[in-house]
């Protein structure tokens, strides 16, 4: 089945200093990928949608600057959190379409101390 | 794409059948439900999706009725390993955003 490879599993950095996040599909070619957050206890936020080869389309109230997404081939993509804060602590999740729905990475835990 | 409604929580007895409850009351002819789930500090897993006719899978049954404006996710013999946050989401094509609802959190007790 498909399968979407996320990492790193989690993550610690220091406030002020950036963070990239890959997500790769590894046996199908994605052309779209959407990532998410999810804070504790809460349900995934869809944040943008990533697209091959263009600009990513964020959802409103996510700044673009701050997260930063690069699709630059069919089976991957990354955010980088840009300038991290402690509030940008939180659950990233990675999806894109294949096999028989989406599929979805097992998530990166960010902690900006 | 179609909103669903799902209840907040649901408790389950260990090896009984857990009955998982969706609305979509607005969903499209076109548009089909899928059922993910999410273990703790885990991705979303898929489990099962329908259009129109019931499905089983080894993980699960989709029950749809007639007018599609529900569903239900049947877990035949609920696991401890099942417990987790249920997810119910209606889209109608490949590359269509997902909207995720809040889910039911179900616990499976021993």
């Amino acid at each position: 089945g498909a399968v979407v490879s996320q990492h790193p599993s989690w993550v610690i950095c220091k406030s002020g200093t950036s963070v990239k996040i890959e997500c790769r599909s590894l046996d199908f070619q994605a052309t779209t990928m959407f990532w998410y957050r999810q804070f504790p206890k809460q349900s995934l936020m869809l944040m943008a949608t990533s697209n091959e080869g263009s600009k990513a389309t964020y959802e409103q109230g996510v700044e673009k600057d701050k997260f930063l997404i690069n699709h630059a081939s069919l089976t991957l993509s990354t955010l980088t959190v840009t300038s991290a804060h402690p509030e940008d602590s939180s659950f990233y999740i990675c999806s894109a379409f294949g096999g028989w729905g989406y599929t979805f990475g097992s998530g990166t835990r960010l902690t900006v101390v | 794409d179609a909103k669903t409604t799902q209840p907040t929580s649901m408790d389950c007895a260990e090896g009984r059948a857990a009955n998982l409850p969706c609305n979509h009351s607005t969903i499209s002819g076109n548009e089909y439900v899928y059922w993910y789930r999410q273990i703790h500090s885990q991705g979303p897993q898929y489990i099962i999706h329908g259009l129109k006719n019931n499905e089983t899978n080894e993980m699960a049954s989709l029950i749809i009725t007639e007018d599609r404006k529900s569903s239900t996710l049947i877990l035949p013999h609920a696991t401890l390993r099942d417990t987790a946050v249920y997810y119910c989401i209606v889209f109608g094509a490949a590359g269509n955003k997902l909207t995720f609802g809040g889910g039911t959190r179900v616990l499976v007790k021993p």
